[in-house]
This record gives C-alpha cells, structure tokens and sequence, in this order.
C-alpha cells in the first residue's frame, strides 16, 4: 500500500519568508512524486516533479523540492514567499498504474 | 502546450435532471482522468481511460456514467444526482496510462445539485 502524508493542514508565512511545505510518503516501489498547487477555483497545476534523475527537482514560480530516501520525504520549499504564493499545495504519489495517491493538501496563507 | 478544457465551468442541476461535462485534450495524451473534489479535500479518481477504453472504475455509482468518443474527448453523464454529488469534477489527461507519467488537469466544473 502506498500513502502520502502532508503534516500541517494550514502554514502561514510572511511575505518574503522561507517557505516549507512538508510531505511524507510510505511506497513499496520507488516512487514517482509531485507536488501540485490549486488556486481558488481552479484546477490543479503541476509545480515540480520527481523522477530520481536528481534529489533535488527544480519547479515553477522558484519553488523547489528535495528527494530524501532515508526521511521517505519529498519537503517543498521557496526562499521567500509572495502573496501570490497564497494558494492549497497538494503532494502526490504515483504507481505503475498511474494512478495519483494525494496527500490532504496544505493551505499557504502569505501575510503582508 | 499542456492545455485541458473543462465545459462548463458551472452547471446547476435538480435531481431529476440529466446533464454532461465535457472535457477535451489535444495534446496526443491516450490516458484521461475524472476527478471528484470536494471542498477543503484532495481529488478522489473516478474513472480512468486508457486509449479511449475504461480501466479503471472506481466503484462509482452508475449515476455517473464516462464515455470517451475519441482519444481526445472525455464525456461524463449526469442523472438522477443528490445533493452530495456537488463538488469540483476535474479531468485530467496524461501521455499514456504508465507510472510516472504527469497528469494534467483542467480548470474543472463546479457541480451543484439542487
């Protein structure tokens, strides 16, 4: 069985911050993970992706994520935040049979 | 272009009526995805398309019915559907059906069953 896991439902940062979105995953194969960001009322947009080409996987909008085998994580991080950043980021995980298992995603709220 | 379009973007519908989302990639993509999000939720798969023949039915009631006329278009028909059926639809599409490949997903349809 596989599951991904995103501690903090809810992350506020200030504008201009460090931010830190956590994930876990638990795979029996090595995985395939992304990250996804949802604006509201929109559907779901690729922001990086992890095929094992390289621990540490460069995305859009300077988002950036790193591959941890031992943790089994797959943390999303960007040096500082913007308000537009403000959105729900959902981790996913993906198998042989393509199917997306997600994590409960996570609200980023940027204060001015 | 990594383009999905999903019509309409809103669709009101009573209970006893019928009604269909649509959805259309022209990207060459041969595996295509029904989503249902319901608020503050992640997307929970409902069906799969796998060169326009279903794989994967995720025990969905038959009040949702899929259909793939061609390897670009994803229909999904209403009937009969409760209050609890409104959520966010989002297809999605990715290059075939193999792991790892990346789905994308359109703007989706927000569903209200009155």
């Amino acid at each position: 069985a596989q599951s991904v896991t995103q501690l903090g439902s809810h992350v506020s940062v200030s504008e201009g911050a460090l931010v830190l979105l956590r994930c876990n995953y638990s795979s029996s194969v090595p995985p395939y993970l992304f990250w996804y960001v949802q604006y509201p009322n929109q559907g779901l947009q690729l922001l990086l992706k992890y095929t094992s080409a390289a621990t540490l996987v460069k995305g859009i909008n300077g988002f950036e994520a790193e591959f941890n085998k031992s943790e089994t994580s797959f943390h999303l991080t960007k040096p500082s935040a913007h308000m537009s950043d403000a959105a729900e980021y959902f981790c996913a995980l993906n198998n042989a049979g393509n199917m997306l298992t997600f994590g409960g995603g996570t609200r980023l709220m940027v204060k001015p | 272009d990594t383009e999905v379009t999903q019509t309409p973007k809103h669709l009101v519908m009573g209970m006893t009526n019928k009604k269909s989302l649509k959805c259309e990639q022209h990207m060459g993509h041969r595996a295509m995805y029904w989503y249902k999000q319901k608020a503050k939720k992640p997307p929970e798969l409902m069906f799969v398309y796998s060169y326009e023949k279903l794989s994967i039915n995720e025990s969905v009631p038959s009040r949702f019915s899929p259909e793939c006329p061609n390897s670009s278009l994803l229909n999904l028909h209403l009937h009969a559907l409760q209050p609890e059926d409104s959520a966010l639809y989002l297809c999605a599409s990715s290059q075939d059906p193999r792991g790892g490949e990346t789905q994308y997903f359109g703007p989706g349809t927000r569903l209200l069953v009155l």
